[in-house]
């Protein structure tokens, strides 16, 4: 049983937009904004795609974006791209010092 | 270019222990932490610590905690995870990941396999 927890799944058609959602607890997720989400395909290494809940790295598509309400976090995947099939985790700081990631999404594309 | 490379994948008996090494190039190899997570097969990412080469200092998932042990050499800018007393329960593709003061991971290592097997 993951600390943070996630749909299993989500799906959109191309050009839709999707959110994924993220919760944790007062001790986590609700505390800090040190929120992050890696993108992974199967086969490879996940990738970061937004960190301290709202910053894109360079190169990331800014048709990711994140925001965070209280104890729940979301991503937010704008004009979906058959590419973005993957599953996605969140990943929080808490309070005993520990990185805890969510359970995973699968995103289908359909 | 900034990476991180891993070392080989290895085929353990139950009971033995692992030892798997992430080498960093391209950037100040203090100057970041490093996590440690690791994939059991089909099922999703679980962090199983944080680790500053800096100081040589490390913060270890609980249900690590005891059995891990997160070193480095920073004459080759090299951070190691050992796992001992290995169990099936412990065959997964381990990742180290370069990682801002914030936890976010934005370099990776190829991963390295470790299958536990009699």
């Amino acid at each position: 049983q993951s600390a943070l927890t996630q749909p299993a799944s989500v799906s959109g058609s191309p050009g839709q937009s999707i959110t994924i959602s993220c919760t944790g607890t007062s001790s986590d997720v609700g505390a800090y904004n040190y929120v992050s989400w890696y993108q992974q395909h199967p086969g490879k290494a996940p990738k970061l795609i937004i960190y301290d809940v709202t910053m894109r790295p360079s190169g990331v598509s800014n048709r990711f974006s994140g925001s965070k309400s209280g104890n729940t976090a979301s991503l937010i995947i704008s004009g979906l791209q058959a590419e973005d099939e993957a599953t996605y985790y969140c990943n929080s700081y808490a309070s005993t010092s520990t990185w805890p990631f969510g359970g995973g999404t699968k995103l289908t594309v359909l | 270019q900034v990476q991180l490379v891993q070392s080989g994948a290895e085929v353990k008996k139950p009971g033995a222990s692992v030892k798997v090494s992430c080498k960093a190039s391209g950037y100040s190899f203090t100057a970041y932490y490093v996590h440690w997570v690791r994939q059991a097969p089909g099922q999703g990412l679980e962090w199983m610590g944080r680790f500053n080469p800096s100081s040589g200092g490390a913060n270890y998932a609980e249900k690590f905690q005891g059995r891990v042990t997160m070193t480095r050499d920073t004459s080759i800018s090299t951070a190691y995870m050992e796992v001992s007393n290995l169990t099936s329960d412990d065959t997964a593709m381990y990742y180290c990941a370069r990682t801002y003061s914030s936890g976010g991971g934005d370099v990776w290592g190829q991963g390295t396999k470790v299958t536990v097997s009699s």
